[in-house]
């Protein structure tokens, strides 16, 4: 059974840090595209971060340069960091994976539970 | 902004059909599939259809959709009350090099 469950969410001040884990069952990360996706309270989804399965990263324009994604093919997880941190942040974050044969792409087949994010000071 | 444009709301009595569309661009659904996303509420996002129109295993056949050009469209026939929730769409822009949703449709069961 696939699963994907999302951690390390919690409360955190403007300009603190956070990494986020997206640990993974029932498949190997490291052989699919796997992506962070966002959503503010009361608003719509946002695309994040994606990382293919050779490791090439693609990030969302107001996360670059302050967010980092990671993978621990040892771990079957997918990390998050998190740095300087803004109050428009503030969200549920969802992990999810992609299909396998493709480098990347918009299609995610299973997705976490998500982990709230709140930055607040 | 998205760059994905969906109609903020849409609604049908049960039984009825209900569509919603996507716009987008050249270097989006111009160029690659889009998909589409349930999310009901307190739960998380789940992929309803893939590539324009195919359906994931689960998802019943009233669920149906098209890609043309640079737009989409999302139809669900027999509506049914369980259907209330939140429907995006998404497609890989390849300017950006990144995904694209739309800002979600909500829809309602009158």
């Amino acid at each position: 059974e696939v699963q994907l469950v999302e951690s390390g969410g919690g409360v955190v001040q403007p300009g603190g840090s956070l990494r986020l884990s997206c640990a993974v069952s029932g498949f190997s990360a490291s052989t699919l595209y796997m992506t962070w996706v966002r959503q503010a309270p009361g608003k719509g989804l946002e695309w994040v971060s994606l990382i293919e399965r050779d490791m090439t990263l693609h990030y969302a324009d107001s996360v670059k340069g302050r967010f980092i994604i990671s993978r621990d093919s040892s771990r079957n997880t997918v990390y998050l960091q998190m740095n300087s941190l803004r109050a428009e942040d503030t969200a549920v974050y969802y992990c999810a994976r992609g299909i396998p044969g493709y480098a990347s792409g918009s299609r995610f087949d299973d997705w976490g539970q998500g982990t709230l994010v709140t930055v607040s000071a | 902004q998205s760059v994905l444009t969906q109609p903020p709301s849409a609604s049908g009595a049960p039984g009825q059909t209900v569509t919603i569309s996507c716009s987008g661009g050249a270097s989006n659904i111009g160029d690659n599939p889009v998909n589409w996303y349930q999310q009901l509420p307190g739960s998380a996002p789940k992929l309803l259809l893939y590539g324009g129109g195919q359906r994931p295993s689960g998802v019943p056949a009233r669920f149906s959709g098209s890609q043309s050009a640079t737009s989409a469209s999302l139809a669900i026939s027999g509506l049914q009350s369980d259907d209330e929730g939140d429907y995006y769409c998404a497609a890989w822009d390849d300017t950006l090099s990144g995904v694209l949703f739309g800002g979600g449709t909500k829809l309602t069961v009158l």
